[in-house]
């Protein structure tokens, strides 16, 4: 099983739709977690962290279930300019370094 | 702060040739990262340092690949010899400590010919 794994989409949604994406992790003693957006070409930015209560930011909420070992990204009205990768960030279990998702690809259409 | 700033931007080069690539981290972070970005392998950790400190060089892929981090606000990543199968955008990250995320630099798209 891979360290952290997303589905890659892409996910084809109409300007205004609420998608959700999933991110599993395998290591049950990582502690901090994360979601990043990156543009095609540009580097990947932080879009939010992940807390165990489930925190939200606008029109994104993370949520993060550690019994069944998996966080997830919901967006709500989606906007033309969230078209992007989203990449799904664990720390290995004990340390602060980062294991990155392979991405899933997000395409919002007018 | 300007963030996380690498050069060059971009790198053609010919097989056998070294190649340098350069970080400077955002001023007081303590952790920087190197990251190797393809299609196919998506964001591979290369090395982690901390506090100046190489702490896991496990992503490095072979003895060709080196990396320093001198003082606090430099690092860079040799390849040398460099092949065609290097080609690829190479990211530094800094952090502090980690819990609050990593910034990213723009990246240096390397192209081995």
């Amino acid at each position: 099983r891979k360290e952290v794994e997303q589905d890659p989409g892409p996910f084809n949604v109409p300007e205004g739709a609420t998608v959700a994406f999933n991110c599993t992790y395998s290591n049950s003693a990582s502690q901090s977690f994360f979601w990043y957006r990156q543009d095609c070409r540009k580097e990947p930015k932080l879009l939010m962290s992940v807390y165990s209560s489930g925190n939200e930011d606008g029109r994104f909420t993370a949520q993060l279930n550690r019994a069944s070992q998996y966080i997830s990204l919901l967006i709500r009205d989606s906007k033309l300019s969230d078209s992007a990768t989203y990449l799904c960030v664990v720390n290995r279990g004990g340390s602060y370094i980062p294991t990155f998702g392979r991405g899933t690809s997000l395409i919002v259409h007018p | 702060d300007a963030g996380v700033i690498q050069s060059p931007r971009h790198e053609v080069t010919e097989m056998g040739q070294e190649v340098t690539l350069r970080c400077k981290p955002i001023s007081g972070h303590n952790s920087l990262f190197w990251y190797r970005q393809t299609m196919m392998r998506g964001l591979e950790l290369l090395i982690y340092f901390n506090n100046n400190v190489p702490i896991d060089d496990s992503g490095m892929p072979e003895d060709r690949f080196s990396a320093k981090m001198p003082n606090a606000s430099f690092s860079t990543l040799k390849i040398q010899p460099s092949e065609p199968r290097d080609s690829a955008v190479y990211f530094c990250a800094s952090s502090l400590q980690g819990d609050y995320g990593y910034t990213f630099g723009s990246g240096t798209r390397l192209t081995v010919v």
